[in-house]
């Protein structure tokens, strides 16, 4: 079964601080994805990669950075956290190689919260 | 541009009666849909997927979608609600570049005893 791990559940920061969140998967997956999920508005996509060092912007993306450097793990970056990027965090993962429209496989989350 | 309505933030039902989420799409190519789950405190689990292969489409937990074309919607049923069904329900549009989804706003419901 596919596994998707984010590295924390819950997070508390400050505003302007640099915030790193984890993604690692388990199976092999080309594809991974940033969303973040907010009331009412469902996930909007805010990065994804589709091979190691190769990332492209979703809708957005403004405030966020990524880096890919392992197939396996996929980090957000929050160059400097602001109150308005307080939200609900989802990783998920996909393959490529098994064609198109394959489901994504998604993490648990993490709810990061700036004050 | 792709995009996905959910009609319905909230859905109220009462436990073993029918269980109804609409889910209208836009898109310029033939589309590939997806219905997920979202439980508290949890990611998204997939519930069901429609590739055209056939467009009644059965998921998990007893589930099931109908793709239709001409009124350009998907929507989720399931004949009788459990208390166990209450969670978020994302109706998602899939582009074939990347793989990527492009999800609706979500149907929160709650299942009264």
């Amino acid at each position: 079964d596919v596994k998707v791990t984010q590295s924390s559940r819950y997070l508390v920061k400050r505003t302007g601080e640099k915030v790193f969140l984890e993604c690692v998967q388990d199976m092999d997956h080309e594809n991974m994805f940033w969303y973040r999920q907010d009331p009412g508005l469902g996930l909007r996509l805010i990065y994804f990669s589709y091979d190691v060092k190769m990332k492209e912007k979703g809708d957005i993306p403004e405030g966020y950075s990524v880096s890919r450097e392992k197939k396996e793990r996929f980090s957000l970056i929050l160059e400097s956290a602001s109150t308005n990027q307080t939200s609900m965090y989802l990783c998920a993962s996909n393959s490529q190689a098994m064609g198109n429209n394959q489901p994504q496989h998604f993490g648990d989350g993490t709810r990061l919260s700036i004050l | 541009a792709q995009s996905v309505t959910q009609l319905g933030s909230h859905v109220s039902v009462s436990e073993g009666a029918l269980v109804l989420l609409r889910c209208n799409y836009s898109s310029s190519v033939p589309p590939y849909l997806f219905w997920y789950v979202q439980y508290p405190n949890q990611g998204l689990q997939l519930l069901l997927k429609y590739t055209s292969a056939a467009t009644l489409v059965k998921g998990i937990n007893g589930f099931e979608a109908e793709f239709k074309k001409s009124e350009t919607s998907f929507h989720l049923t399931k004949p009788s609600a459990h208390m166990s069904d209450a969670a978020e329900y994302f109706c998602a549009l899939g582009e074939t570049a990347g793989n990527k989804l492009t999800f609706g706003g979500g149907t929160r419901v709650l299942v009264k005893p």
